[in-house]
């Protein structure tokens, strides 16, 4: 089992340019999460989705998109890239029956220039 | 809304000392609590998690009690080690109808010396 996987694992930005990050969870997982980590404020969440097909807004929205197409994979979207989003991008996933047991990924390292 | 206030640090300590990380929580109902711990340049993981009022998690020698009349979850160990080095956090689950997300403290790093 190779848990919950992200790439990439660093990207440089310029601002404005747009880019993927990529989770994919091999637990059959049905809800799953993107945080960002910034020093001082711990995990803030951007989008979570319940379900494939589904997604909802977090705390912190803004800039970003995401999709589930399918169960085992949520991409976060950065349509033009902003410095305030350089951050550590943190995907994490939990099972219907344990929800509060989110499982992290090793994180995304984001700069935008 | 529900929050999570937990000590600042950060803090450091010699080997078999002493930790106590303090939490505090606000929420309405009864949430659940939790630990997260984040080692260098991993994602968090599940440390210690309790349910329900005088509940006490527990592992790997780390130990917290839910304490609902004075809204904490301090985290503790007896005596640490230099590879409990790392970022504490602590979360709630709200007992509302989203009880999928989580809430997170801003962290508390910890560095023990030898």
């Amino acid at each position: 089992n190779a848990g919950v996987t992200q790439t990439p694992k660093f990207r440089v930005l310029k601002t404005g340019q747009s880019m993927t990050l990529l989770c994919a969870q091999d637990m059959n997982h049905e809800y799953m999460y993107w945080y960002r980590q910034d020093p001082g404020m711990g995990l803030r969440l951007i989008h979570y989705s319940v379900g494939e097909g589904t997604t909802a807004k977090g705390e912190v929205p803004d800039g970003y998109n995401v999709s589930r197409l399918k169960k085992q994979n949520f991409l976060l979207g950065l349509e033009s890239a902003a410095p305030s989003q350089t951050s550590v991008y943190f995907c994490a996933s939990s099972p219907v029956g344990n929800p509060e047991t989110q499982y992290f990924g090793p994180g995304t390292r984001l700069l935008v220039l | 809304g529900n929050s999570v206030t937990q000590m600042e640090g950060p803090v450091t300590l010699s080997e078999e000392a002493f930790l106590t990380i303090n939490c505090t929580y606000t929420a309405t109902g009864y949430p659940s609590l939790f630990w997260y711990v984040q080692y260098p340049g991993e994602g968090l993981q599940l440390l210690l998690k309790a349910t329900k009022a005088d509940d006490k998690g527990s592992n790997k020698g780390f130990e917290a009690t839910y304490r609902k009349e004075t809204t904490s979850f301090h985290l503790e160990k007896g005596s640490v080690q230099v590879s409990d080095s790392a970022v504490y956090f602590c979360a709630l689950r709200g007992s509302g109808g989203s009880n999928y997300k989580l809430t997170f403290g801003k962290g508390t790093l910890l560095t023990v010396n030898p």
